[in-house]
Protein backbone atom coordinates (compact mmCIF):
# COMPACT_ATOMS: atom_id res chain seq x y z
CA UNK A 1 0.00 0.00 0.00
CA UNK A 2 0.94 3.34 -0.72
CA UNK A 3 2.11 5.41 2.33
CA UNK A 4 3.67 8.67 2.99
CA UNK A 5 4.95 8.99 7.15
CA UNK A 6 5.61 12.43 8.08
CA UNK A 7 8.35 13.43 11.18
CA UNK A 8 8.31 14.83 13.42
CA UNK A 9 4.01 15.72 13.72
CA UNK A 10 5.51 19.01 15.88
CA UNK A 11 8.68 21.28 16.49
CA UNK A 12 9.67 24.25 18.47
CA UNK A 13 12.74 25.76 17.01
CA UNK A 14 14.35 28.71 18.43
CA UNK A 15 15.40 31.54 15.95
CA UNK A 16 18.59 30.83 14.04
CA UNK A 17 18.20 27.10 15.34
CA UNK A 18 18.66 24.76 12.02
CA UNK A 19 16.50 21.71 11.64
CA UNK A 20 15.42 19.14 9.32
CA UNK A 21 12.16 17.66 8.49
CA UNK A 22 11.64 14.08 7.30
CA UNK A 23 8.95 12.64 4.70
CA UNK A 24 9.73 9.05 3.74
CA UNK A 25 7.48 7.09 1.63
CA UNK A 26 7.05 3.92 0.24
CA UNK A 27 5.30 3.42 -3.30
CA UNK A 28 5.91 1.39 -6.18
CA UNK A 29 6.88 3.75 -8.13
CA UNK A 30 8.08 7.60 -7.88
CA UNK A 31 6.44 10.00 -10.06
CA UNK A 32 7.21 12.88 -7.98
CA UNK A 33 7.48 14.29 -4.58
CA UNK A 34 6.10 17.77 -3.41
CA UNK A 35 6.50 20.08 -0.48
CA UNK A 36 3.91 22.67 0.45
CA UNK A 37 3.85 25.33 3.76
CA UNK A 38 0.11 25.67 4.47
CA UNK A 39 -0.71 28.57 6.95
CA UNK A 40 -3.65 28.63 9.91
CA UNK A 41 -6.84 29.11 7.87
CA UNK A 42 -5.05 28.96 4.42
CA UNK A 43 -4.55 26.56 1.39
CA UNK A 44 -1.22 24.49 0.98
CA UNK A 45 1.64 26.66 -0.90
CA UNK A 46 4.03 25.40 -3.31
CA UNK A 47 7.65 25.10 -2.26
CA UNK A 48 9.73 22.34 -4.30
CA UNK A 49 9.09 19.43 -6.36
CA UNK A 50 11.61 16.60 -6.41
CA UNK A 51 11.54 14.14 -8.83
CA UNK A 52 14.68 11.56 -8.56
CA UNK A 53 16.48 10.53 -5.90
CA UNK A 54 19.73 12.53 -5.26
CA UNK A 55 17.52 15.82 -6.23
CA UNK A 56 17.85 19.07 -4.07
CA UNK A 57 15.99 22.07 -4.59
CA UNK A 58 16.87 25.29 -2.93
CA UNK A 59 15.04 28.70 -1.87
CA UNK A 60 16.04 30.82 0.75
CA UNK A 61 16.55 29.27 4.05
CA UNK A 62 14.89 25.84 2.86
CA UNK A 63 16.70 23.00 0.92
CA UNK A 64 14.55 19.81 0.20
CA UNK A 65 16.69 16.75 -0.76
CA UNK A 66 15.19 13.03 -1.95
CA UNK A 67 16.82 9.71 -1.77
CA UNK A 68 14.72 6.49 -2.66
CA UNK A 69 13.00 6.19 0.71
CA UNK A 70 12.40 9.63 2.06
CA UNK A 71 12.65 12.81 1.37
CA UNK A 72 14.00 15.93 3.66
CA UNK A 73 13.76 19.54 4.26
CA UNK A 74 16.36 21.61 5.82
CA UNK A 75 15.48 24.75 7.63
CA UNK A 76 18.34 26.81 8.25
CA UNK A 77 18.65 29.56 10.44
CA UNK A 78 14.97 29.72 10.63
CA UNK A 79 13.20 33.08 11.51
CA UNK A 80 9.85 33.34 13.08
CA UNK A 81 7.82 33.81 9.56
CA UNK A 82 9.11 29.89 8.69
CA UNK A 83 6.23 29.23 11.60
CA UNK A 84 3.91 27.25 9.53
CA UNK A 85 2.80 23.79 8.58
CA UNK A 86 4.79 21.98 6.41
CA UNK A 87 3.44 19.09 4.31
CA UNK A 88 4.67 15.95 2.02
CA UNK A 89 3.07 14.57 -0.43
CA UNK A 90 3.67 12.07 -3.53
CA UNK A 91 2.65 11.19 -7.01
CA UNK A 92 3.03 7.59 -7.23
CA UNK A 93 3.82 6.70 -11.28
CA UNK A 94 0.93 3.75 -10.92
CA UNK A 95 -1.95 6.39 -10.93
CA UNK A 96 -1.84 9.72 -12.79
CA UNK A 97 -4.75 11.87 -10.67
CA UNK A 98 -3.17 10.23 -7.23
CA UNK A 99 -1.23 12.11 -4.40
CA UNK A 100 -0.61 10.97 -0.86
CA UNK A 101 -0.41 13.67 1.54
CA UNK A 102 1.54 13.00 4.78
CA UNK A 103 -0.47 14.50 7.79
CA UNK A 104 2.48 17.64 8.13
CA UNK A 105 4.93 18.64 10.48
CA UNK A 106 3.68 22.14 12.72
CA UNK A 107 6.75 23.93 13.13
CA UNK A 108 7.42 27.15 15.26
CA UNK A 109 10.12 29.80 15.53
CA UNK A 110 10.44 31.59 18.91
CA UNK A 111 11.85 34.71 18.48
CA UNK B 1 -3.34 37.37 -11.61
CA UNK B 2 -3.88 33.42 -11.70
CA UNK B 3 -5.47 31.31 -9.62
CA UNK B 4 -7.96 28.98 -7.82
CA UNK B 5 -10.53 30.96 -5.92
CA UNK B 6 -12.92 29.32 -3.41
CA UNK B 7 -15.97 30.82 -1.60
CA UNK B 8 -17.04 31.11 1.15
CA UNK B 9 -14.50 30.86 3.38
CA UNK B 10 -16.97 30.16 6.51
CA UNK B 11 -19.85 28.25 5.93
CA UNK B 12 -22.37 26.74 8.11
CA UNK B 13 -25.30 23.80 7.32
CA UNK B 14 -27.72 22.94 9.19
CA UNK B 15 -29.18 19.41 9.97
CA UNK B 16 -30.35 17.31 6.49
CA UNK B 17 -29.36 20.35 4.68
CA UNK B 18 -27.26 20.55 1.17
CA UNK B 19 -24.38 23.10 0.95
CA UNK B 20 -22.67 23.78 -2.02
CA UNK B 21 -18.79 24.88 -2.11
CA UNK B 22 -17.72 26.80 -4.80
CA UNK B 23 -14.22 26.65 -6.93
CA UNK B 24 -13.11 28.55 -9.88
CA UNK B 25 -9.60 28.56 -11.39
CA UNK B 26 -8.59 30.99 -13.93
CA UNK B 27 -5.03 28.87 -14.52
CA UNK B 28 -6.43 27.05 -17.97
CA UNK B 29 -6.10 23.77 -16.33
CA UNK B 30 -8.05 20.40 -16.97
CA UNK B 31 -7.50 18.68 -13.82
CA UNK B 32 -9.50 19.52 -10.65
CA UNK B 33 -9.74 18.16 -7.19
CA UNK B 34 -11.66 18.40 -4.09
CA UNK B 35 -9.85 17.76 -1.01
CA UNK B 36 -11.11 17.39 3.19
CA UNK B 37 -8.67 18.25 5.65
CA UNK B 38 -9.31 16.95 9.01
CA UNK B 39 -6.88 17.94 12.21
CA UNK B 40 -4.48 15.14 12.36
CA UNK B 41 -5.33 13.63 9.16
CA UNK B 42 -3.54 13.88 5.57
CA UNK B 43 -5.32 15.78 3.01
CA UNK B 44 -8.08 12.74 1.07
CA UNK B 45 -9.49 13.16 -2.09
CA UNK B 46 -13.33 13.24 -2.24
CA UNK B 47 -13.51 13.86 -5.82
CA UNK B 48 -11.42 14.42 -8.94
CA UNK B 49 -11.97 15.51 -12.62
CA UNK B 50 -9.91 15.35 -15.59
CA UNK B 51 -11.84 17.25 -18.07
CA UNK B 52 -14.98 18.88 -18.60
CA UNK B 53 -18.37 16.67 -17.88
CA UNK B 54 -15.97 13.83 -16.20
CA UNK B 55 -14.97 13.40 -12.86
CA UNK B 56 -14.57 10.47 -10.71
CA UNK B 57 -15.21 9.22 -6.88
CA UNK B 58 -11.89 9.62 -4.70
CA UNK B 59 -11.60 7.98 -1.25
CA UNK B 60 -14.25 9.08 0.72
CA UNK B 61 -16.27 10.30 -1.93
CA UNK B 62 -20.21 9.17 -0.23
CA UNK B 63 -21.97 12.47 0.91
CA UNK B 64 -20.64 14.70 -1.54
CA UNK B 65 -21.72 15.44 -5.24
CA UNK B 66 -19.76 17.47 -8.06
CA UNK B 67 -20.19 19.11 -11.72
CA UNK B 68 -17.76 19.49 -14.35
CA UNK B 69 -19.94 21.59 -16.78
CA UNK B 70 -17.42 24.42 -17.50
CA UNK B 71 -13.47 23.69 -17.56
CA UNK B 72 -13.39 26.57 -14.93
CA UNK B 73 -15.64 25.36 -12.12
CA UNK B 74 -15.79 22.27 -10.45
CA UNK B 75 -18.18 23.03 -7.87
CA UNK B 76 -18.86 20.34 -4.74
CA UNK B 77 -22.46 20.25 -2.61
CA UNK B 78 -22.08 18.44 0.50
CA UNK B 79 -25.07 16.88 0.96
CA UNK B 80 -27.02 15.36 4.19
CA UNK B 81 -26.22 12.20 3.85
CA UNK B 82 -22.36 13.20 4.89
CA UNK B 83 -23.32 12.64 8.46
CA UNK B 84 -19.42 14.09 9.64
CA UNK B 85 -19.10 17.40 7.26
CA UNK B 86 -17.24 19.69 9.37
CA UNK B 87 -13.98 19.82 7.84
CA UNK B 88 -11.73 22.06 5.83
CA UNK B 89 -12.02 21.61 2.22
CA UNK B 90 -9.52 22.35 -0.55
CA UNK B 91 -10.24 22.54 -3.42
CA UNK B 92 -7.09 22.51 -6.35
CA UNK B 93 -6.24 21.84 -10.44
CA UNK B 94 -3.11 20.94 -12.17
CA UNK B 95 -1.50 21.66 -15.56
CA UNK B 96 -0.48 18.61 -18.54
CA UNK B 97 2.79 16.78 -18.44
CA UNK B 98 5.05 16.30 -15.90
CA UNK B 99 6.45 19.37 -15.10
CA UNK B 100 3.18 20.99 -14.35
CA UNK B 101 1.71 18.17 -11.94
CA UNK B 102 2.10 20.21 -8.78
CA UNK B 103 -1.26 20.78 -7.53
CA UNK B 104 -2.12 24.74 -6.88
CA UNK B 105 -4.34 24.73 -4.30
CA UNK B 106 -7.55 27.68 -2.95
CA UNK B 107 -7.85 29.23 0.17
CA UNK B 108 -10.16 26.74 1.70
CA UNK B 109 -13.73 26.69 2.45
CA UNK B 110 -14.25 25.95 7.05
CA UNK B 111 -17.52 23.72 6.84
CA UNK B 112 -19.19 23.26 10.07
CA UNK B 113 -22.38 22.31 11.70
CA UNK B 114 -25.22 24.48 13.35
Amino acid sequence: EDQVTQSPEALRLQEGESSSLNCSYTVSGLRGLFWYRQDPGKGPEFLFTLYSAGEEKEKERLKATLTKKESFLHITAPKPEDSATYLCAVHPSSGTYKYIFGTGTRLKVLA
Amino acid sequence: DGGITQSPKYLFRKEGQNVTLSCEQNLNHDAMYWYRQDPGQGLRLIYYSQIVNDFQKGDIAEGYSVSREKKESFPLTVTSAQKNPTAFYLCASRGRGRINEKLFFGSGTQLSVL
